[in-house]
């Protein structure tokens, strides 16, 4: 199976500033054909169950707020929160969707510091 | 709008079967398939396998074979999860997604508690 390996376990950011989490796979999921890593990133508030935020490595989700950024191909990914609102405190993981099974990072906690 | 709804919460013993519906609305259940991932108590995030909407195909997660069986109802738009021979590792909530690749919506979840 392929292996996404997320950074850091957890991460607590000031009100206001910049948030980045990465995400890696054991393998390439950047599909040649079509130039498109098959990475989504999703965050999980408390209670609820996930929520897609980007696909396709960097494109944003309908109704996902602009500060989210997801960057990054082949095996190297990061989502990007440029100014941290107190309504992002989530989980976040990142999934791949190459190969089967679509493995999950294993989810990074962020918080308010 | 889209909405996944699943059955309620389920409590079973070890060696029993459960079986998780999630009824979808709001968009063509033929054109998308559904994904299903459970989530163990303070745990991640497991994908256990896909069915499609349009014929029934299944692709499960290795780790499942055997033991796992997802069917759909197009009459209802329903999707089925069926798991077998439950162990207390098996406790979790189980989701049900609608999968175009990424997973764009997601059930409410079904809490599915394995104890004797």
């Amino acid at each position: 199976d392929v292996v996404m390996t997320q950074s850091p376990d957890s991460l607590a950011v000031s009100l206001g500033e910049r948030a980045t989490i990465n995400c890696k796979s054991s393998q390439t999921v950047l599909y040649s054909s079509n130039n498109k890593s098959y990475l989504g990133w999703y965050q999980q508030k408390l209670g609820q169950p996930p929520r897609l935020l980007i696909y396709w490595a960097s494109t944003r989700e309908s109704g996902v707020p602009d500060r989210f950024t997801g960057g990054g191909s082949g095996t190297d990914f990061t989502l990007t929160i440029s100014s941290l609102q107190a309504e992002d405190v989530a989980v976040y993981y990142c999934q791949q969707y190459y190969y089967t099974p679509h493995t999950f990072g294993q989810g990074t906690k962020l918080e308010i510091k | 709008q889209v909405h996944l709804v699943q059955s309620g919460a389920e409590v079973k013993k070890p060696g029993a079967s459960v079986k998780v519906s999630c009824e979808a609305s709001g968009y063509m259940f033929s054109n998308y398939g559904v994904s299903w991932v459970r989530q163990a108590p303070g745990q991640g995030l497991e994908w256990l396998g896909w069915i499609s909407g349009y014929n029934g195909d299944t692709i499960y997660a290795q780790k499942f074979q055997g033991r796992v069986t997802m069917t759909t109802d197009t009459s209802t738009s329903t999707a089925y999860m069926e798991l077998r021979s439950l162990i207390s590792n098996d406790t979790g909530v189980y989701y049900c997604t609608r999968d175009r690749g990424s997973l764009d919506y997601w059930g409410q979840g079904t809490l599915v508690t394995v104890s004797s």
